[in-house]
């Protein structure tokens, strides 16, 4: 069975400082790997995926993804974080018929 | 292309009170599913469908029925409304292959009295 770890509920930040989001995956079997981003009171928006190739993945606002097999992470990060950037987000994993999702990670950015 | 809709977007009901809510997707996807999100839980798996005619449980199943006569749509009863049952619901529907990716619908806010 899959499961997905996001080791922070929420991370504080400053406008403009760099931000990383941790999120963990266990597995028995191959993966495909993917990040949501949730504004208040909206639906979840797929903001990167990683299904195969390069295991850096860019993503939407400026967001990329590091697939590492051998920690069994996908870490967000972004190097310069803005006020719009405040959301929740969810990392998950697909299995053959369900996908998994971490518990959230509200990134709050303050000016 | 409207992707995933979902109706209404706000609910109230009483308890004991039955009530469908409704999902369609126009991308031809033969997996659906429903989520509840709770505060502090993030999204917990109602019912899936991997197609016409095939429905299955996901982790939180009890106290909700589904039904897929179509490709295009999903419903979601409530038989008998909970207090427990208030929480935002979402749609979603998902490409398979290489494409693989579940596209949200906006979500329905449900409040149980």
């Amino acid at each position: 069975a899959q499961s997905v770890t996001q080791l922070d509920s929420q991370v504080p930040v400053f406008e403009e400082a760099p931000v990383e989001l941790r999120c963990n995956y266990s597995s028995s079997v191959s993966v495909y790997l993917f990040w949501y981003v949730q504004y208040p009171n909206q639906g979840l928006q797929l903001l990167l995926k990683y299904l195969s190739g390069s295991t850096l993945v860019k993503g939407i606002n400026g967001f990329e993804a590091e697939f590492n097999k051998s920690q069994t992470s996908f870490h967000l990060r972004k190097p310069s974080v803005h006020i719009s950037d405040t959301a929740e987000y969810f990392c998950a994993v697909s299995g053959p018929t369900k996908f998994y999702f971490g518990s959230g990670t509200k990134l709050n950015v303050k000016p | 292309n409207a992707g995933v809709t979902q109706t209404p977007k706000f609910q109230v009901l009483k308890t004991g009170q039955s009530m469908t809510l409704q999902c369609a997707q126009d991308m031809n996807h033969e997996y659906m599913s429903w989520y509840r999100q709770d505060p502090g839980m993030g999204l917990r798996l109602i019912h899936y469908s991997v197609g016409a005619g095939i429905t299955d449980q996901g982790e939180v199943p009890n106290g909700y029925n589904v039904s897929r006569s179509t490709t295009e749509d999903f419903p979601l009863r409530l038989l008998s409304a909970a207090p427990s049952q208030t929480s935002v619901y979402f749609c979603a529907s998902r490409s398979q292959g290489s494409t693989d990716t579940q596209y949200f619908g906006p979500g329905t806010r449900l409040t149980v009295l």
